[in-house]
């Protein structure tokens, strides 16, 4: 059983076009994040969210918009995409928010803006 | 946000050897995680030390914190081929607030 998932695993698009990664975690988590790490492998949180409701919004361009159904899920909405944007983006997961706690991390999206 | 250093970037040894990672922060913390992440995988939480402890075990894993020099390390003993990964600290600098400020990482490769 995968704890955190996300899909897809590959996204290959032009400049321009919009695009979204879904994200879902089965292990009962009230809190749930999106990371950016670039080719450097400089991992950077994007967003929290806690039982559904953001918590923290680094500077991200609003080009990057997270939604939360439910406290299971957490996507994440590309508008206009740059080349810069490309990168592996990062689910994850913890019990509570409190970054005492362990996260759990999905595969990641490797998102290639051409 | 400010972030973890690590050192060495980079660090090759042979199976049965010991692999020493070094990171350093800046403010003052509640606790310090390190995570592994293996070639095109997820990360994945190996131990946390909290700011009161100076040494932790797992495994064979040892971590030390030193709130003093603001600074850990992680010694993997008696390398294994499977260890080859990439290694992070991450930190809970009081100045972030409630996220985890995450190292650039060292680069693990262990031949057999």
């Amino acid at each position: 059983d995968t704890a955190v998932s996300q899909t897809p695993k590959y996204l290959v698009t032009q400049m321009g076009n919009d695009k979204s990664i879904k994200c879902e975690q089965n292990l009962g988590h009230d809190t749930m994040y999106w990371y950016k790490q670039d080719s450097k492998k400089f991992l950077k949180i994007m967003f929290s969210y806690n039982n559904k409701e953001l918590i923290i919004n680094e500077t991200v361009p609003n080009r990057f918009s997270p939604k939360s159904p439910d406290k299971a899920h957490l996507n994440l909405h590309i508008n206009s995409l740059e080349l810069g944007d490309s990168a592996v983006y990062f689910c994850a997961s913890s019990q509570v928010w409190d970054p005492s706690y362990e996260q759990y991390f999905g595969p990641g999206t490797r998102l290639t803006v051409t | 946000s400010q972030q973890g250093e690590e050192d060495p970037q980079a660090l090759s040894i042979q199976e049965g050897e010991n692999a020493t990672m070094n990171c350093s922060y800046k403010t003052s913390i509640n606790n310090l995680q390190w995570y592994r992440q293996n070639s095109g995988r997820g990360l994945v939480h190996l131990i946390l030390i909290r700011s009161n402890e100076r040494e932790k075990h797992s495994g064979r894993l040892r971590v030390t914190l030193d709130t003093s020099k603001k600074s850990s390390s992680l010694l993997i003993t008696a390398s294994r081929a499977a260890d080859t990964a990439s290694y992070f600290c991450a930190t809970d600098e009081r100045l972030a607030g409630t996220a985890l400020i995450f190292g650039k990482g060292t680069t693990l490769s262990v031949s057999s």
